[in-house]
C-alpha cells in the first residue's frame, strides 16, 4: 500500500513564525498535493506538483509556498504564519501526471494552530 | 470557488436507515470520485465513476453518475455505526487537479 507520511500530527506556532510542513511518499508517485481542510469548506487545494522542482498554484496559494527538491518529498511553507492559517493540512499523492482520473492517497494530516 | 455543490451538509440517521448524499455541478464532468473520511482520520478513496449513467455498488454502498454527467449520488442502505464519517465527492479540473465538495457528515444513532 502507498504510504504518505506527514512529519507532525499536531503543531502549535506563533504569529509571524516561519512554518515548514513536510510530506513524504514511498510509492514513486509523480503528483503531490497540499490541501487544507476547514469545517464546512471541505478540502481546498493550496499547491500541487507534478514533477521535481515543478509546482502549480491551487485555489488558495496566498501566504504559502512549496518546495519539491526530491520526487518523494513535498514541503509546504508558511513564510509568516497568521491566525487564519490555523487549519488541518493534508498532503496527498497520485501516480501519474496528465491523467484526470488518478485517485489520491492522503497522509494523516497536520493540525496546525497559530496563536 | 468550488466546482461542485454537495448536499446535505449534515445528516443524522438511526442505525438501519438509508442515507444519500448528492453532488451537483453546473458543468459536465469528465469523471467523479468519492472519498470517505472517518472521524479523526484522513480521506480514503472509495470509487470513481466515468461513464454517463454509470452505477457501481460496493456492498451496501451504491454510487451513481447522472446521464448528463453533471451530478452524482452515494447511497448507503441500512446504515451501520461503521458508516459514520464525512463523505466527499471530488472532480477533476484543469488536468490532474482534484476539486472537492464541502462534504456530508454522517452520524448514525444506534
Amino acid at each position: 500500500d502507498v504510504k504518505v507520511t506527514q512529519s507532525s500530527r499536531y503543531l502549535v506556532k506563533r504569529t509571524g513564525e516561519k512554518v515548514f510542513l513536510e510530506c513524504v511518499q514511498d510509492m514513486d508517485h509523480e503528483n503531490m498535493f497540499w490541501y487544507r481542510q476547514d469545517p464546512g469548506l471541505g478540502l481546498r487545494l493550496i499547491y500541487f506538483s507534478y514533477d521535481v522542482k515543478m509546482k502549480e498554484k491551487g485555489d488558495i496559494p496566498e501566504g504559502y509556498s512549496v518546495s519539491r527538491e526530491k520526487k518523494e518529498r513535498f514541503s509546504l511553507i508558511l513564510e509568516s504564519a497568521s491566525t487564519n492559517q490555523t487549519s488541518m493540512y493534508l498532503c496527498a499523492s497520485s501516480l501519474s501526471p496528465g491523467a484526470t482520473n488518478e485517485k489520491l492517497f492522503f497522509g494523516s494530516g497536520t493540525q496546525l494552530s497559530v496563536l | 470557488g468550488q466546482q461542485v455543490m454537495q448536499i446535505p451538509q449534515y445528516q443524522h440517521v438511526q442505525e438501519g436507515e438509508d442515507f444519500t448524499t448528492y453532488c451537483n455541478s453546473s458543468t459536465t464532468l469528465s469523471n467523479i470520485q468519492w472519498y470517505k473520511q472517518r472521524p479523526g482520520g484522513h480521506p480514503v478513496f472509495l470509487i470513481q465513476l466515468v461513464k454517463s449513467g454509470e452505477v457501481k455498488k460496493q456492498k451496501r454502498l451504491t454510487f451513481q453518475f447522472g446521464e448528463a454527467k453533471k451530478n452524482s449520488s452515494l447511497h448507503i442502505t441500512a446504515t451501520q455505526t461503521t458508516d459514520v464519517g464525512t463523505y466527499f465527492c471530488a472532480v477533476s479540473r484543469y488536468g490532474n487537479k482534484l476539486v472537492f465538495g464541502a462534504g456530508t457528515i454522517l452520524r448514525v444513532k444506534s
